[in-house]
């Protein structure tokens, strides 16, 4: 009963190279984010959405881009991947913004290496 | 101070234990907050939100104090499977996006 699934699950990839992620959800939620996660940082935000072609940057957005043209869908891109993006991605939906009582359910993560 | 504390742990418990953790957030005007669970290489999952008045689910009570900005979850009765991270969660200041502190560690033990 997954409303929101991310792809690929993993992914390894050169130095240098674009790498576009789907986060793809069935719920209609307007809200929608990407975190990364990594040792020792936690869940850092990278860009979210509040609506089809509306995103912002979160703290971490430096090298990355976002794109939503349908509500079900957030693609995160990696112009030229580094080492440094190494990390597991997390997509996450929201009925709210935030401040509400929904939270966000996240999707199964992403594990991206480059190499 | 940074936006959300916790302490890591790991906090090793036997069965059947109580045992709290604490967060203590920065910004004064969030109005959102909430437990997470995660598992080893799973995604976060909402445990509970915190209400002003507090709130129990089960075995499981979230506290929050806005003047001294703190939140707390205590966990009654430990069971094995309530080993997990816990990550405690504030909206951020421009009320836009969550922040998630990096997590305290349950390990509960037989």
């Amino acid at each position: 009963d997954a409303g929101i699934t991310q792809s690929p699950r993993h992914k390894v990839t050169e130095t240098g190279t674009p790498v576009t992620l789907r986060c793809h959800q069935t719920e209609n939620h307007r809200y929608m984010y990407w975190y990364r996660q990594d040792p020792g940082h936690g869940l850092r935000l990278i860009h979210y959405s509040y609506g089809v072609k509306d995103t912002d940057k979160g703290e971490v957005s430096d090298g990355y881009s976002v794109s939503r043209s349908k509500t079900e869908d957030f693609l995160l891109t990696l112009e030229s991947a580094t080492s440094s993006q190494t990390s597991v991605y997390f997509c996450a939906i929201s009925e709210d913004s935030g401040q509400g009582n929904y939270g966000y359910t996240f999707g199964s993560g992403t594990r991206l290496t480059v190499v | 101070r940074k936006e959300v504390e916790q302490d890591p742990g790991p906090f090793n418990v036997p069965e059947g234990a109580t045992v709290a953790f604490n967060c203590t957030y920065s910004n004064s005007a969030s109005q959102s907050f909430f437990w997470y669970r995660q598992d080893c290489r799973k995604e976060p999952k909402l445990l509970m939100s915190v209400y002003s008045s507090g709130n129990e689910d089960g075995r499981f009570t979230a506290q929050l104090n806005r003047a001294s900005q703190y939140i707390s979850l205590l966990i009654r009765d430990s069971k094995l499977s309530d080993s997990a991270t816990y990550l405690c969660v504030v909206d951020n200041q421009a009320g836009t996006a969550l922040i998630f502190g990096k997590g305290t560690t349950l390990s509960v033990s037989s």
